[in-house]
Formats: structure tokens, C-alpha cells, sequence
């Protein structure tokens, strides 16, 4: 496979349940991210990864939790969701984070919280 | 605050015709602008790139334009078709990561 890949696609989970979002790339980068992707918002920043550590955290409620084990896999993990957490979430990755880079994208996980 | 606006929000052209979308920022101290193709429900896909010390950049039937003393880019589309019918967004990059506009949903009539 070749590009950003992340499962499942779609998702469904209850307030209560706990789920675990994956996201990997094939691109030999070394920075990954998570956004948000809201009705009628922009896209939002929500994590950066740059060789596996946290390089920044956009003000995300801790019911989300990302994980990056190397530089090819990130996870988001999700507990004790809201409703207005449903959204489509857009995992990333980019040589670095230096900002000249260009950024690669997946196809996204569309989560529904019930 | 880097705030990066977009329009028109929504355009409908019939095909053949060629178009123009609109992106502007506010802080002109940018690394790059991006343009993608986002398709309902889907992830995003790269467009063009231009850095930040060039103007314009071309691949195929697009044309991606920048003005950072101006805090303007604009997207132009060659001869459109059915298919380039979609959502654009542009994004500046002024330092970790991207920020985007709300973006232009384009229909394209056959």
C-alpha cells in the first residue's frame, strides 16, 4: 500500500464505549497529524507527532488520546465521547514539521457518537 | 491568528467553461500554500504546492497562483468538467501544521 491509510472508515460508538481510531503511512515521513473535519468549520488541528513525540496539542478535551509508537502509525483514541464529537477525523503525515513540506492525507474515519 | 477565507463558497459553471476560486489569508508570513480536492465524504488529495518564494504552479488543467504581499492564491481550472466537480480547500502553512479555509464546493453541469 502506498500513502496515508487509515481504519475503519466508519464508526459508530456509544457515549459510554471505548474505540481506538488507526492511521498509517507509507511515505517514509516523519511528522503525522490528526484533525477534525466539522460541518460547515474548517478543518481543525487537533494533534502533531514529529518523530514520535507530541510536538503539539491544539487544546483537545482528554477524552481523546493520540499514540504514536513509530513514525508510520498513530492512533487516536476515543472514550466517553459526546454527541458533537461526531465528525469526519483526517489523520496526516508530512516530511516534518518544518512547514515547507507538503502534506499527505487519508481517506478518514467518519465517527458517529450515539 | 492566521485566518485563511475562501470564495465563493459554492459555484456552479457549466462544462467546457473555465473558472476561478479564491483564497485569502491574513498573515503573510507563510511556509506555503496548498490547494486539495476534497470528494463528499472522503479524505483530501493534494493539488499543488507552492512554496512560499514562488508564484505559481501547474499541473495539467489547474493553475495555482500566489500573492503573499497580497495574502491572495487563487486556484484557476481549465476547461471544466463533470468530474472536477468537488470541494477545494487551501491551506497556509505558517508553521507546524496547516490551516485551512471552509473551502469552494464546485458542481460542474455536462
Amino acid at each position: 500500500e502506498t500513502g496515508v491509510t487509515q481504519t475503519p472508515r466508519h464508526l459508530v460508538m456509544g457515549m459510554t464505549n471505548k474505540k481506538s481510531l488507526k492511521c498509517e503511512q507509507h511515505l517514509g515521513h516523519n511528522a503525522m497529524y490528526w484533525y477534525k473535519q466539522s460541518a460547515k468549520k474548517p478543518l481543525e488541528l487537533m494533534f502533531v507527532y514529529n518523530f514520535k513525540e507530541q510536538t503539539e496539542n491544539n487544546s483537545v478535551p482528554s477524552r481523546f488520546s493520540p499514540e504514536c509508537p513509530n513514525s508510520s502509525h498513530l492512533f487516536l483514541h476515543l472514550h466517553t465521547l459526546q454527541p458533537e464529537d461526531s465528525a469526519l477525523y483526517l489523520c496526516a503525515s508530512s516530511q516534518d514539521t518544518q512547514g515547507y513540506t507538503e502534506a499527505f492525507f487519508g481517506q478518514g474515519t467518519r465517527l458517529t457518537v450515539v | 491568528k492566521q485566518e485563511v477565507t475562501q470564495i465563493p463558497a459554492a459555484l456552479s459553471v457549466p462544462e467546457g467553461e473555465n473558472l476561478v476560486l479564491n483564497c485569502s489569508f491574513t498573515d503573510s508570513a507563510i511556509y506555503n500554500l496548498q490547494w486539495f480536492r476534497q470528494d463528499p465524504g472522503k479524505g483530501l488529495t493534494s493539488l499543488l504546492l507552492i512554496q512560499s518564494s514562488q508564484r505559481e504552479q501547474t499541473s495539467g488543467r489547474l493553475n495555482a497562483s500566489l500573492d503573499k504581499s497580497s495574502g491572495r492564491s487563487t486556484l484557476y481550472i481549465a476547461a471544466s468538467q463533470p468530474g472536477d466537480s468537488a470541494t477545494y480547500l487551501c491551506a497556509a502553512s505558517a508553521g507546524t501544521a496547516l490551516i485551512f479555509g471552509k473551502g469552494t464546493t464546485l458542481s460542474v453541469s455536462s
